[in-house]
């Protein structure tokens, strides 16, 4: 298993604003995602981040939103910009069990603890 | 699309009484299946998994699922409850294609267990 932690744990901003949350990991990843987690809801995944290219978005999701970066196999980092209070929700970070290699169809993902976001 | 439907988005159940949550899921290919718990406060952990072999699968502190293919359900169980079990419980399908891993999580159900 893998150890996850983010900063920050939790946050207030003003609308307009914009929140960088951080995401490292204890050991080697190939791919990391980040979720979205609205009161009440599911967990909706917003992208998929490997190391050395361009986070793959889902629909709905778009980079000047939520850009991405993804420097090294440990951390990624997940910007919620120009927020407005539609945004306030846990985003979590998540990692496969994988190691940087090739993948394979018996991987599981592990979550971190989660930033809890309000806008006001 | 990947679906994937938990038909119960509340349960209140005394301890002691028999669980089970059902998972449906849509995806017609290979799936890898999960189950996992957030307790209250906590962040979410992985309960239990099916990647292939036996579909009856069993996960930490006394819980299974089954995988049934012909139904694509992959339902929680557990025996007997305890109180320490409220949780919300979330069913997961792991989906590949080319190389590409998505992952995707039912709308969850909250357990209460009643002392």
């Amino acid at each position: 298993s893998a150890v996850i932690s983010q900063k920050p744990s939790r946050d207030i901003c003003q609308r307009g604003t914009s929140l960088t949350i951080q995401c490292q990991v204890d050991s080697q990843v190939t791919m990391m995602f980040w979720y979205r987690q609205q009161p009440g809801q599911s967990l909706t995944l917003i992208a998929t981040a490997n190391q050395g290219s361009e986070a793959t978005y889902e629909s709905g999701f778009v980079i000047d939103k939520f850009p991405i970066s993804r420097p090294n196999l440990t951390f990624s980092t997940l910007t919620v910009s120009n927020m407005s209070p539609e945004d306030s929700s846990i985003y979590l970070c998540s990692v496969d069990s994988g190691r940087a290699s090739p993948k394979t169809s018996t991987d599981t993902q592990y979550f971190g603890p989660g930033t809890r976001l309000t806008v006001l | 699309a990947q679906s994937v439907s938990q038909h119960n988005h509340h349960v209140i159940l005394s301890e002691a009484a028999s669980l089970e949550l059902g998972c449906n899921y849509s995806y017609g290919g290979t799936v890898n299946l999960f189950w996992y718990v957030q307790y209250p406060g906590q962040h979410l952990q992985l309960l239990l998994k099916y990647f292939s072999g036996d579909p009856l699968v069993k996960g930490i502190k006394g819980f299974e699922a089954e995988f049934i293919k012909s139904k694509f359900s992959f339902n929680l169980r557990k025996p007997s409850v305890q109180w320490s079990d409220t949780a919300e419980y979330f069913c997961a399908v792991n989906e590949f294609s080319g190389g590409y891993q998505k992952v995707t999580f039912g709308t969850g159900t909250k357990l209460q267990v009643i002392p």
